[in-house]
């Protein structure tokens, strides 16, 4: 079993780009897709990233995602930061036929 | 693009049980995992299990092993998770998502324990 940590919190203002980071502690980053969600407060989850860099449609192009292997850790950017992308963001991946979350990170957009 | 709806709230009593539904439209839904989640008040989320409908063959995280059982009726587009001997930390949203490559998460339905 692996785990997947990330900032508890990270802060930037409108207009700035900011990266998440989600690390694995064992095994590698590449060896199983990670997926990125966001949730607003109050809402359901929805996935902005796939398959590690992959925006579904509808998911602005300001949304983009990454693996590291040297860092064994993938990162989420959002670019042009808006209001409406406050919000907490989880990754997840796989262990095998199991699913592995993040804390999740909370986005305030200040 | 699949629609997952799930079934509403519930309020039970610690030591019963819980069924809480999630019906799939748009796709296809048989072919593709489903799986189950909860987020307990404030915090985040944890994977609970998950199930193949057209398999049939359903695997839980080791926390919930024995207690939880997850299902699928394939006719009727729906999976179904039931949790059992409930105590008033299994309060929480839970929500069921279906991982067709892009993940599409249900609206999450509100399980409170309380005596």
């Amino acid at each position: 079993n692996f785990m997947l940590t990330q900032p508890h919190s990270v802060s930037e203002s409108p207009g700035k780009t900011v990266t998440i980071s989600c690390t694995r502690n064992s095994g590698s980053i590449a060896s199983s897709y990670v997926q990125w969600s966001q949730q607003r407060p109050g809402s359901s989850p929805t996935t902005v990233i796939y398959e590690d860099d992959q925006r579904p449609s509808g998911v602005p192009d300001r949304f983009s995602g990454s693996i590291d292997t040297s860092s064994n850790s993938a990162s989420l950017t959002i670019s042009g930061l808006k209001t409406e992308d406050e919000a907490d963001y989880y990754c997840q991946s796989y262990d095998y036929n199991k699913q592995v979350f993040g804390g999740g990170t909370k986005l305030t957009v200040l | 693009q699949v629609q997952l709806v799930q079934s509403g709230a519930e309020v039970k009593k610690p030591g019963s049980s819980v069924k809480v539904s999630c019906k799939a439209s748009g796709g296809t839904f048989s072919t593709y995992p489903v799986s189950w989640m909860r987020q307990a008040p404030g915090q985040g989320l944890e994977w609970m299990g998950r199930i193949i409908p057209i398999l049939g063959m359903a695997n839980y995280a080791q926390r919930f092993q024995g207690r939880v059982t997850i299902t699928a009726d394939k006719s009727t587009n729906t999976a179904y998770m039931e949790l059992n001997s409930l105590t008033s930390e299994d309060t929480a949203l839970y929500y069921c998502a279906v991982d067709t490559s892009i993940p599409y998460w249900g609206q999450g339905t509100l399980v409170t324990v309380s005596s």
